[in-house]
């Protein structure tokens, strides 16, 4: 079955700790992006991916990184100089950058001890 | 002013009821609108796309998207306990520009 895969679901990390989200995809689509969630805020845009090797901020990018090496991988490092990192993290892909219409993993929960 | 808002609920209805869901923007150049819904620890699915201003029609779920008032809404008919979901309704130019409401968190009862 072609989707999304995030892994892992649930992860807990001390302060101070840098900690890396996968996400892998196997729907053929160039572009990619992760969010963040948190309640009564909506999904907000961390960083997406157009194409290999290239990859743009979104409105909250401060405090985390990623890297773009292969089209179905897009992985998404919190660093410790993330203030507030605890939030539901969501990975996505789309076939077009000019629609919006987003296909979602099911999330990766991160709790900072 | 956020560019989209959304009435996070919760809204409660009964079952069979018809629900209105609702979102209004300030950015006149959003071109196409959508409505996600997403069940408790899921990730959001794609639910009704529209593109520019119009009625679209799948099943139960109507999305008209009124962009003269910069208003879109949802309905869902015949509701049944399987719709109780976060609904979120999100607009854009590109999808790198996507801007999601807070969503309204619905539950049906039986």
């Amino acid at each position: 079955d072609g989707g999304i895969t995030q892994s892992p679901k649930y992860l807990f990390r001390k302060e101070g700790q840098n900690v890396t989200l996968s996400c892998e995809q196997n729907l053929n689509h160039d572009a990619m992006y992760w969010y963040r969630q948190d309640p009564g805020q909506g999904l907000r845009l961390i960083y997406y991916s157009q194409i290999v090797n290239d990859f743009q901020k979104g409105d909250i990018a401060e405090g985390y990184s990623v890297s773009r090496e292969k089209k179905e991988s897009f992985p998404l490092t919190v660093t410790s100089a993330q203030k507030n990192p605890t939030a539901f993290y969501l990975c996505a892909s789309s076939i077009s950058t000019d629609t919006g219409e987003l296909f979602f993993g099911e999330g990766s929960r991160l709790t900072v001890l | 002013q956020k560019e989209v808002e959304q009435d996070p609920g919760p809204l409660s209805v009964p079952e069979g009821a018809i629900v209105s869901l609702n979102c209004t923007y300030s950015n006149s150049a959003f071109q196409y609108f959508m409505w996600y819904r997403q069940y408790s620890r899921k990730g959001p699915e794609l639910l009704m796309y529209t593109y520019s201003s119009g009625n679209k029609e799948d099943g139960r779920f109507t999305a008209q998207v009124d962009k003269s008032s910069k208003y879109i809404s949802l309905f869902i008919r015949d509701s049944q306990p399987s719709d109780s979901a976060t609904y979120l309704c999100a607009m854009s130019e590109g999808a790198q520009k996507l801007v999601f409401g807070q969503g309204t968190r619905l539950t049906i009862n039986p």
